[in-house]
């Protein structure tokens, strides 16, 4: 069955102080990685796709690299307003069935203090 | 460039109510997909239209039903509400609904919160 897990479920950072979340999926075929970020009660907002192993994607403090079992969201010197959920999908090969249909982890909450 | 629009913002209902759910996609985009975020979770796939036919159904009821407008709009349909049918519902639309030879990026909008009392 594909299956997406994210880790950690929270995450407390202080301003500045860097780090990573973690993506770890499990599918027949990958036909893409999706990071996502959400504020409360909005809709998904798209930061990243990713389609092959060793590839990595920037932008601003964000950094979402690619390996055959996992990605990871890089924060560098986060600021109070990085603070949301971050979502990572993946869309799978799915022979037969829907091939557009996202599977999503539950998200990593993101804090980060002044 | 308008993004993803979907109506209304919130809604209330009871149980055993029908609700109607709407959405327009970005412009050009011919597939839409829908998902359902309960609190605390990942969205969780509905449906996905592309060029107004069903191509994927996710693990719900009957009572969830969907169509796609000749101008790529989308309806989601849920008759007989239920309490656990309380969650914010999301719309994506995106080019080609994944056929093609790459994943392409989907693109939510603000979401409607339904509220089943």
């Amino acid at each position: 069955e594909d299956q997406v897990t994210q880790s950690p479920e929270a995450l407390r950072l202080q301003e500045g102080e860097s780090s990573s979340l973690n993506c770890s999926y499990t599918v027949s075929g990958l036909r893409g990685l999706f990071w996502y970020r959400q504020d409360p009660g909005k809709g998904p907002e798209f930061l990243f796709t990713l389609y092959s192993a060793g590839e990595e994607k920037e932008k601003e403090r964000l950094k979402a690299t690619l390996t055959k079992k996992e990605s990871f969201l890089h924060i560098t010197a986060p600021k109070p307003e990085d603070s949301a959920t971050y979502l990572c999908a993946v869309q799978a090969e799915n022979y037969g069935g829907s091939q557009g249909n996202l599977i999503f982890g539950k998200g990593t909450k993101l804090s980060v203090k002044p | 460039d308008a993004g993803v629009t979907q109506s209304p913002t919130h809604l209330i209902k009871t149980r055993g109510q029908h609700v109607t759910l709407r959405c327009s996609p970005i412009s050009g985009h011919k597939s839409v997909s829908w998902y359902q975020q309960v609190l605390g979770q990942g969205p969780q796939f509905i449906f996905q239209y592309y060029e107004k036919e069903e191509r994927g159904r996710g693990n719900f009821p009957d009572r969830f039903s969907a169509r796609q407008f000749p101008n790529y709009s989308s309806e989601l349909n849920v008759n007989a509400l239920l309490l656990g049918d309380s969650a914010l519902y999301l719309c994506a639309s995106s080019l080609v609904g994944g056929y093609a030879s790459i994943a392409d990026t989907q693109y939510f909008g603000p979401g409607t919160r339904l509220t089943v009392l």
